[in-house]
Order: C-alpha cells, then structure tokens, then sequence
C-alpha cells in the first residue's frame, strides 16, 4: 500500500478563488510529481520535482504553482480557479534512480470550478 | 509525442477469459511500465519490463516487449470482475526521466 496522501478528495468551488492542493509522502523518495487527468483520458504531467527547492514544469503547460520546501510535502496552488481548471489532479511519488522508477500514487483530488 | 497509445480503447470480457491490451510507442526506452486505474481513483503500479527484458510474469499478468517494433502487451489470465478496471502503460524514454502515460485501455469484466 503506497504511503502517499493527497487532501481534498473532492472541491468545488466558485470562479477566482484560490485554492492548494495537498500531498505528502511518508516514504521519503526524493521525486514528487503532479499529473492532470481528464475523464477517460491520458495523464499529463504538470510540475515535477526531485527534491527540495527543486520544481520543474511538465510537458502540459498548467497556471498552477508548486513549492518543494520539505521532502514530503509538495502542495500545488492555483491563485485564481477557472472553469477550465476543472480536472482530476494526481500526485505521485518515486524513489531516486536512474530514471523511469515507478510511481507511486495518490487516491487524487477532483477540483470542480463552477 | 513519446506517449504510448493503447490498444483497444474499450474491453468487455466475460469472467474467467483472458484479456489482452497492447501498447505502441515512439522513441527508444529505458523501460515500460503497466499501471491500473479504478474509476476516480489514483494508479497502482502492476509490472515493469526493462528494454533488455522480452517477458515478465506477475502472478495473473504477463508483459511482452518487441523493441524491435516499439511495443508491449499485457495479458490478464483468468479474468475476475475485479480486474474491471482502466490499464495505462507508460514508457521511461532513454534520456528522460518522466515517464510519460498512454490513453489507457478500459476494461470491464462481467460476472
């Protein structure tokens, strides 16, 4: 069972509000990354980072900002929600490597923009 | 893209037959990865198969790698209707880090 959490389960909320995502992990792995996933659809990653201090943007191009200040913790803020925010947000975590470890996941957050 | 495309998008099996989905990708890979997904959840990693590795064997699962015409499958044996579920794979290009995901194969199995 992965030891990676991922708080709301669930948002809605109204047009311009900000909002923070969160995910910790207890595993102590080095590589945290944030992906978006619409219904049936594809993951895209948005944000990565391979340790503290350290944030790098993904493939997707995303308003959304991360921050990496403790190992566990890596929160994703969006300043002003949109309806075009509306998504699944999965964060996941991996052991340093070569490259290409696997991932593991958290249960995700569903952001609603209304 | 390096993102792998799977194949079929859509799988309806009866319990107890065996279900196949392939994967295709692009460029050269360090290695490929199987994840399950079930509906709103996050993923579970299944299995990964490294790019010197041909067949890999986890209990139920079985992964094939052809290098050679840049493609994987995974074979579900004795199918449950737990296995209902959407599978992604997803490939470690050689030079990248990230891994990057296909479109997923929804798989439903019906008691």
């Amino acid at each position: 069972e992965a030891d990676i959490y991922q708080t709301p389960r669930y948002l809605v909320i109204g047009t311009g509000k900000k909002i923070t995502l969160e995910c910790s992990q207890t595993m102590g792995h080095d590589k945290m990354y944030w992906y978006q996933q619409d219904p049936g659809m594809e993951l895209h990653l948005i944000h990565y980072s391979y340790g503290v201090n350290s944030t790098e943007k993904g493939d997707l191009s995303s308003e959304s900002t991360v921050s990496r200040i403790r190992t566990e913790h890596f929160p994703l803020t969006l300043e002003s929600a949109r309806p075009s925010h509306t998504s699944q947000y999965l964060c996941a975590s991996s052991a340093a490597g070569t490259g290409n470890e696997k991932l593991f996941f958290g249960s995700g957050t569903q952001l609603s923009v209304l | 893209s390096q993102q792998g495309e799977e194949d079929p998008q859509a799988l309806s099996i009866q319990e107890g037959e065996n279900a196949t989905m392939n994967c295709s990708y692009k460029t050269s890979i360090n290695n490929l990865q199987w994840y399950r997904q079930n509906s709103g959840r996050g993923l579970v990693h299944l299995i990964l198969i490294r790019s010197n590795e041909r067949e890999k064997h986890s209990g139920r699962l079985r992964v094939t790698l052809d290098t050679s015409k840049k493609s994987s499958s995974l074979l579900i044996t004795a199918s449950r209707a737990a296995d209902t579920a959407s599978y992604f794979c997803a490939t470690g290009p050689t030079g990248a880090n990230n891994l990057f995901f296909g479109t997923g194969t929804r798989l439903t199995v019906i008691p």
